[in-house]
């Protein structure tokens, strides 16, 4: 089963604003990764921040981690037609021999 | 990071057939995974391919249905065995990233089958 919530399941927003995804877990983590799929295609790693990171920025894109809420968010700033895309949160989980789980996806459609 | 290649990129199959499924990988890699994901879906973890070993298995998935080989430390195949039309899903490799990116996992391109 999957460990990982997101919500919203889909989001629809103008070029040019931001977008704000959120991620649950239930487990203990070693680290949480972002990943952006387009159209059923392979995953594109995006940014990974480990448990004792509270916040890391790559470009657009900033994610937080809050370890004691079990949740992260992944913001997208100034956003692009070309986000375009399904975005998964995944979970390695504290000694799981870097399995990772993934969460249920967000949606998101950036119109022109 | 790691570059992986899968093969073949997609395929549609005939119920009771088995498909073969490979993932190469540009440089040597401790770990290599197969993940699943069906129509609509988000992943799921299907095995872990080790080399030297058998393959770990997740719950819900077995090595009669998912055989893996793990010949050596770039490459990995999966076979779906006597294949009916709910194996129909995109199968994806993913590696470790290697020195210097041990936490990342990056992910082939995928393979879409279609089980008819």
């Amino acid at each position: 089963s999957q460990q990982g919530e997101e919500d919203p399941q889909a989001l629809s927003i103008q070029e040019g604003e931001n977008a704000t995804m959120n991620c649950s877990y239930k487990t203990s983590i070693n680290n949480l990764q972002w990943y952006r799929q387009n159209s059923g295609r392979g995953l594109v790693h995006l940014i990974l921040i480990r448990s004792n990171e509270r916040e890391k920025h790559s470009g657009r894109l900033r994610v937080t981690l809050d370890t004691s809420k079990k949740s992260s968010s992944l913001l997208i700033t100034a956003s692009r037609a070309a986000d375009t895309a399904s975005y998964f949160c995944a979970t390695e989980t504290s000694g799981s021999a870097r399995q990772l789980t993934f969460g249920s996806g967000t949606q998101l459609t950036v119109l022109p | 990071s790691a570059v992986i290649s899968q093969k073949p990129s997609r395929d549609i199959c005939q119920r009771g057939t088995s498909l073969t499924i490979q993932c190469q990988v540009d440089s040597q890699v401790t770990m290599m995974f197969w993940y699943r994901q069906q129509p609509g879906q988000s992943l799921t973890l299907i095995a872990t391919a080790n080399q030297g070993s058998e393959a770990t298995y997740e719950s819900g998935f077995v090595i009669d249905k998912f055989p893996i080989s793990r010949p050596n430390l770039t490459f990995s195949t999966l076979t779906v065995s006597n294949m009916s039309p709910e194996d129909s899903s995109i199968y994806l490799c993913s590696v470790e990233g290697g020195q210097g990116y041990t936490d990342t996992q990056y992910f082939g391109p995928g393979t879409r089958l279609t089980v008819l």
